[in-house]
């Protein structure tokens, strides 16, 4: 079974610039998150979806990210315009359902430098 | 606000000894879970171990175990016979049984074991 999967793996930007994070959850799960782990932190979670609806995203700076799940399967997250303190790891996660109390399966990451 | 507080930012043990990792969570919430996941060097994480707090009975998976205390609202994880393999980040999740259903991760716990 194909796991998370996250691209790209590396990114290094200006401040100001624009990113954009893809991510394709495993096949059949209906809720998908975002996660910021900035170095030292815990993951934080920034949105969680529901097939293509926002279950949570009172975290997300939406003044410069902002996250769709337009089809309901992969998800893409963009930050613009970039700050030095958004220089994390931006983790995909997946699950069966947004209720769902067992597994979180998480991809490799974005880790994302801001200069 | 559920809080997850890992006080112990690094520890190292020695190959085949055993070492156990701190985690201490604050919540009013009676239904919940908690989780310990390990994050690999440019790996992803994964999930070691859970508990439903209902449950008195410490959860078990092989060589890793857990100390849950309900009253005393602590969670450590203890890892008996320790290989090169266990070498990694762990971190302390929590998750209450209403709402969003999210995730509160710690700050994490970096493990070195040693040859």
């Amino acid at each position: 079974e194909a796991g998370v999967a996250q691209s790209p793996r590396y990114k290094i930007i200006e401040k100001r610039q624009s990113v954009a994070f893809w991510c394709n959850p495993i096949s059949g799960h209906a809720t998908l998150y975002w996660y910021q782990q900035i170095l030292g932190q815990g993951p934080k979670l920034l949105i969680q979806f529901q097939n293509n609806g926002v279950v949570d995203d009172s975290q997300l700076p939406k003044d410069r990210f902002s996250a769709e799940r337009l089809k309901g399967v992969d998800s893409t997250l963009k930050i613009q315009p970039a700050k030095l303190e958004d220089s994390a790891v931006y983790l995909c996660a997946s699950s069966l359902d947004w209720r769902y109390t067992g597994e979180l399966f998480f991809g490799e990451g974005s880790r994302l430098t801001v200069l | 606000a559920q809080t997850v507080t890992q006080s112990q930012p690094e520890m190292s043990v020695q190959e085949a000894e055993t070492v156990t990792l701190s985690c201490t969570y604050d919540t009013s919430e009676s239904n919940y879970y908690l989780f310990w996941y390990k994050q690999p060097p440019s790996r992803q994480m994964i999930l070691v171990i859970r508990q439903e707090a209902y449950k008195q009975q410490n959860a078990t998976e092989n060589r890793f175990s857990v100390n849950f205390q309900k009253a005393a609202k602590s969670f450590s994880l203890k890892i008996s016979d320790s290989q090169l393999g266990d070498t990694a980040m762990y971190f302390c999740a929590f998750m209450k049984q209403s709402g969003t259903y999210k995730y509160i991760f710690g700050t994490g716990t970096r493990l070195k074991v040693l040859a």
